[in-house]
């Protein structure tokens, strides 16, 4: 149980395009998820963090209008980086909590979006 | 929430229990202690974790000191699918943020 995914896996676009990526617990419904962005050889920066039908919060030093974050229903958050440049490039993953499922704390990641802004 | 401090690396033969260390001395009573693996390119997993007792579950078991200011997570038989980072974070009873540190490289080696 558990599981979350993520949609693409990877995705390579041009700068200045916008790219989509989703994020979906698919066998529980998630309060809380989280977005994190990591530059290779790093750690995990968290991003932001959304609860379902509110606004995101985001972290210090984040763009809110660059990275729009959308967390419509349970099982969904979409995280959506636009006008795209090079420097966007990065490993981009999502969390789930649920306090029905491990607590608040532990989170369930997805697999990664691998994103390459040409 | 407070800070950790893990050894960047360490080297573990197949087979043998990995014993990875964590500080957190300025970690306060109700904060807990988390940890939690990445393995090349995939998304972190939860492994355990604990407050004040030793605690254990399939994966791993947890060894948290009398005064709370370091913990140790045990892979008792490290396999070579256990090579990962391993990352230590503590986190308030009523937080929900997970602040990831540097970890420490976890290498198994045949």
């Amino acid at each position: 149980g558990a599981v979350v995914s993520q949609h693409p896996s990877w995705v390579i676009c041009k700068s200045g395009t916008s790219v989509k990526i989703e994020c979906r617990s698919l066998d529980f419904q998630a309060t809380t998820m989280f977005w994190y962005r990591q530059f290779p050889k790093q750690s995990l920066m968290l991003m932001a963090t959304s609860n379902e039908g509110s606004k995101a919060t985001y972290e210090q030093g984040v763009e809110k209008d660059k990275f729009l974050i959308n967390h419509a229903s349970l099982t969904l958050s979409t995280l959506t980086v636009t006008s795209a440049h090079p420097e966007d490039s990065s490993f981009y993953i999502c969390s789930a909590t649920s306090p029905l499922v491990g607590g608040i704390h532990e989170q369930y990641f997805g697999p990664g979006t691998r994103l390459t802004v040409t | 929430d407070a800070k950790t401090t893990q050894p960047p690396s360490m080297d573990c033969a197949e087979g043998r229990a990995a014993n990875l260390p964590c500080n957190h001395s300025t970690i306060s009573g109700n904060e807990y202690v988390y940890w939690y693996r990445q393995i090349h390119s995939q998304g972190p997993q939860y492994i355990i974790h604990g407050l004040k007792n030793n605690e254990t579950n399939e994966m791993a078991s947890l060894i948290i000191t009398e005064d709370r200011k370091s913990s140790t997570l045990i892979l008792p038989h490290a396999t070579l699918r256990d090579t990962a980072v391993y990352y230590c974070i503590v986190v308030g009873e009523y937080g929900n943020k997970l602040v990831f540190g540097a970890g420490t490289i976890l290498r198994v080696k045949s």
